[in-house]
């Protein structure tokens, strides 16, 4: 159990509606990192927070969103669902931000696109 | 276009023998280094890192090559054992930067034969 919690753990919904997914993080880490996996796909990276602020964007579409909130969980918001948004998205969590951090995954949220 | 490459996507080994999963990679900002493990429907499991300063670092049966001129990594499994029969992903960051996302490969599953 690496200490970062998701929720939901499957969401099944279909195309053109929205979806939120929630990430707790471990307790102390102050960086939450959203991932999607889609299939055949390594990890690609969607965005990073630290301590409230946005610090970095990956490969994110304009459809989709994120926060984190002043306790520290984050929830990713996915709109206007397509088909290929259909994959895992894992959210994991550091201490410092930095390309050093060792970053604990949660167990992922599968959606599916129907 | 695909910054962190492993061009393996299986390996089968031996109960006992040594395991071999590469990486390779292309920008050469990346000077840190990672090697996840995953398990099915579970998140992706941190198991060692090298800096770009170093050229192996070791870890009980885990060992970590890093060779910078030739931008090539490998992780080294002595000796195998079933238990690590998983999807190895290799990833890489710019500590330089101020942003801690890591870039991942596709990952390489392992089988470990008994």
């Amino acid at each position: 159990d690496s200490g970062v919690t998701q929720t939901p753990k499957h969401l099944i919904t279909a195309t053109g509606q929205r979806v939120t997914l929630r990430c707790s993080p471990r307790s102390g880490d102050l960086s939450v990192y959203w991932y999607q996996q889609s299939l055949d796909q390594g990890l690609q990276f969607l965005i990073q927070y630290y301590n409230g602020e946005e610090r970095a964007k990956g490969n994110i579409l304009e459809r989709f969103s994120a926060q984190q909130f002043p306790d520290l969980h984050s929830e990713l918001n996915l709109s206007s669902l397509e088909l290929g948004d259909s994959a895992l998205y894992f959210c994991a969590s550091g201490k410092g931000g930095r390309g050093t951090d060792t970053q604990y995954f949660g167990p992922g949220t599968r959606l599916t696109v129907l | 276009d695909q910054q962190v490459k492993q061009n393996s996507p299986s390996l089968s080994v031996q109960e006992g023998r040594i395991s071999i999963l590469n990486c390779d990679y292309t920008n050469s900002m990346f000077d840190y280094f990672l090697w996840y493990k995953k398990y099915p429907a579970e998140g992706p499991t941190f198991l060692i890192s090298i800096s770009s300063i170093k050229d192996k670092n070791e870890d009980g049966r885990f060992t970590v090559f890093l060779n910078k001129s030739a931008k090539h990594l490998s992780l080294h499994i002595v000796p195998s054992q079933p238990g690590d029969s998983a999807v190895y992903f290799c990833a890489a960051s710019d500590i330089g930067g101020s942003q801690g996302n890591l870039i991942f490969g596709k990952g390489t599953k392992l089988s470990v034969k008994p």
